[in-house]
């Protein structure tokens, strides 16, 4: 199965920062990257489809980049709101098995 | 208003059995395939499985962790997914999950239901 290693595991950041995250695949995916974000107690919403096609309504501080085996999520400058944890997810096919990474908390300094 | 809704959590015995519900409303629910994802408290996503639409033959694929003990399958009809859960075991405690996939140049999951928890416990 394809891998997604996620870096950092954990990061802290202030308000207006800019911030990136990196997600790494076991094998080139292409271009079947999404980028998910999960507040505590909440379920996850889609951000980022496709490496870099923002999902309709998600501010364009927010961007995505990568190819084949190396992404990267970036804020270019974070919000209140933008404290949460990061998911990226691969959905290249076949396999099927859609994994996500082990995610990315951002917290604030 | 795009939503689906999860049911059907509570706590099981292990070795017991559960069967999810997700209900859906506001958008053909035949076209789409839908996925369960769960969360462990204080742990990541992981990928449960899938089910398919009637075009693609309602195709199931599962994460290694579910195959042989968990069963995808919807009823169009009723706009309902099921995730039915037998065998199951303390490390299946988590939230569940489910979301409509959305096949474009790639797949992606929007939007996903509130989760209902399973806690597998003696």
């Amino acid at each position: 199965d394809i891998q997604m290693t996620q870096s950092p595991s954990s990061l802290s950041a202030s308000v207006g920062d800019r911030v990136t995250i990196t997600c790494r695949a076991s094998q080139s995916i292409s271009i079947y990257l999404n980028w998910y974000q999960q507040k505590p107690g909440t379920a996850p919403k889609l951000l980022i489809y496709a490496t870099s096609t923002l999902q309709s309504g998600v501010p364009s501080r927010f961007s995505g980049s990568g190819s084949g085996t190396d992404f990267t999520l970036t804020i270019s400058s974070l919000q209140p709101e933008d404290f949460a944890t990061y998911y990226c997810q691969q959905s290249y096919s076949p396999p099927y098995t859609f994994i996500f990474g082990q995610g990315t908390k951002l917290e604030i300094k | 208003e795009v939503q689906l809704v999860e049911s059907g959590g509570g706590v099981v015995q292990p070795g017991g059995s559960l069967k999810l519900s997700c209900s859906a409303s506001g958008f053909t629910f035949s076209g789409f395939a839908i996925h369960w994802v769960r969360q462990a408290s204080g742990k990541g996503l992981e990928w449960v499985g899938r089910i398919r639409s009637a075009p693609n033959g309602y195709a199931t694929e599962y994460a290694a962790s579910a195959k042989g003990r968990f069963t995808i399958s919807r009823d169009d009809s009723e706009n309902t997914a099921y995730l039915q859960m037998n065998r199951l075991k303390i490390e299946d405690t988590a939230v569940y999950y489910c979301s409509r996939a959305i096949t474009g140049s790639t797949i992606w999951l929007d939007p996903w239901g509130q989760g209902t928890l399973v806690t597998v416990s003696s």
